[in-house]
């Protein structure tokens, strides 16, 4: 089974703090996405990866940074956490090319 | 521009009752890929369906079928019977033909329709 594993299904973190989250695929994709879920907005792409150090800015990207240092390893980073950056975090990974995506669970992080 | 809608925001069923939910798209691109993500309270989105542009055959599995109307840019999931594990959120993506490289794609998520099936 494809698994997309993120570290923490919960976190709390207080304004200013700088957050990682972490995701890992064990399916040698080369696609990895960070995406954030808010209600009545549903999937907003926040960057995405198609290969090793190579990353793209999605729709949302400010606030945010992210890693990809190793293939199945996706980092995302809030430099200064803000609370409207309060949300679900979901993070995908595919082939190349147009497949389906497989996700974590995410991780809800609260700022406060 | 590229935009998925699920004009659905919540739906509720009692179970056994069948139900559609429906999937608007735009898109210029004559090849793309739709798709169909279940996502239970627990979190974590779950593949259901892909369908190419090319193929308009309605696809059946089990108690899901999808109906692909390309005259109406429209993708609808309908379940049959339904279930009370089929409470979820489901959400309908699209996506762009090429593989995903510099300034290309992504999939694109609708704002997801909440599915509420009552015992």
């Amino acid at each position: 089974d494809v698994k997309v594993t993120q570290s923490s299904r919960y976190l709390v973190k207080r304004t200013g703090e700088k957050v990682f989250l972490e995701c890992v695929q064990d399916m040698d994709h080369e696609n990895m996405f960070w995406y954030r879920q808010d209600p009545g907005l549903g999937l907003r792409l926040i960057y995405f990866s198609y290969d090793v150090k190579m990353k793209e800015k999605g729709d949302i990207p400010e606030g945010y940074s992210v890693s990809r240092e190793k293939k199945e390893r996706f980092s995302l980073i809030l430099e200064s956490a803000s609370t409207n950056q309060t949300s679900m975090y979901l993070c995908a990974s595919s082939f190349r090319g147009v497949t389906e995506a497989f996700f974590g669970q995410g991780t809800r992080l609260t700022v406060v | 521009a590229q935009k998925v809608t699920q004009a659905q925001t919540e739906i509720s069923v009692v179970e056994k009752e069948d139900v559609t939910l429906d999937c608007v798209y735009e898109t210029r691109d004559t090849t793309y890929y739709l798709f169909w993500y279940k996502q239970p309270p627990s979190g974590e989105l779950v593949f259901l369906i892909r369908r190419n542009s090319f193929d308009e055959q309605n696809e059946i599995s089990g108690r899901y079928s999808w109906n692909f109307q390309k005259s109406t840019s429209s993708f609808n999931f309908t379940i049959t019977a339904s279930q009370v594990v089929d409470s979820a959120v489901y959400f309908c993506a699209l996506s762009p033909p090429l593989p995903f490289t510099s300034g290309t794609y992504k999939y694109i998520f609708g704002t997801g329709t909440r599915l509420k099936v009552l015992a």
